[in-house]
């Protein structure tokens, strides 16, 4: 199907363990971002990607990992799973010169 | 990116026109003015954008002040479905693909 997809949809972890959230889309977008969603406050950015082999930090980095091997795939590793993970995560991507994030629906993770 | 300021919280009546505000006070001359919706548990969407000329699409009115001070997004004929999250982001479109910055939003309580 096309568009931008997360897996899983639900995890449950424990403290300490690794992670790690899925996002794929089909449009070849260049641009790719993982947003963190905590109850009751709005989206902040994680890390972005503008293409392939290519990262940058967003506002909270710490603690997560990414990777960018393929244009269509952007994991997002959370290396020793913290309780101040747990938290909706939100992968778009977005094509070269677009104005429009496109927005995956998103992985509720909790850490136990 | 300039930074934007709206209310919390709006209730609109379902028929009637719902009229969201934003202040982006320190908007520079290369910054458009974007508009997000999130609904519950899903990822945010695409709603307008604009420059200093008022859009509208299928979705939504945009309407910018002339000095481009401030701004309000209109849905015309408010439904049950529209009530959301609505985020008003500023940003520099010759930035390149540059991230968006999520504020808190306005939550628009659409009440039947």
């Amino acid at each position: 199907d096309a568009g931008i997809t997360q897996s899983p949809r639900y995890k449950i972890t424990e403290t300490g363990r690794q992670v790690t959230l899925m996002c794929h889309q089909t449009w070849s977008h260049s641009y790719m971002f993982w947003y963190r969603q905590d109850l009751g406050h709005g989206l902040r950015l994680i890390y972005y990607s503008a293409a392939a082999d290519i990262t940058d930090k967003g506002e909270v980095p710490d603690g997560y990992v990414v990777s960018r091997s393929k244009t269509e795939n952007f994991p997002l590793t959370l290396e020793s799973a913290t309780r101040s993970q747990t938290s909706v995560y939100f992968c778009a991507s977005m094509g070269t010169g677009s104005y429009e994030q496109y927005f995956g629906p998103g992985t509720r993770l909790t850490v136990t | 990116d300039a930074k934007t300021t709206q209310p919390p919280s709006m209730d609109c009546a379902e028929g009637r026109a719902a009229n969201l505000p934003c202040n982006h006070s320190t908007i520079s001359g290369n910054e458009y003015v974007y508009w997000y919706r999130q609904i519950h548990s899903q990822g945010p969407q695409y709603i307008i954008h604009g420059l200093k000329n008022n859009e509208t699409n299928e979705m939504a009115s945009l309407i910018i002040t002339e000095d481009r001070k401030s701004s309000t997004l209109i849905l015309p004929h408010a439904t049950l479905r529209d009530t959301a999250v609505y985020y008003c982001i500023v940003r520099d479109r010759n930035s390149g693909n540059t991230p968006l910055v999520f504020g808190k939003g306005t939550r628009l309580s659409v009440i039947a």
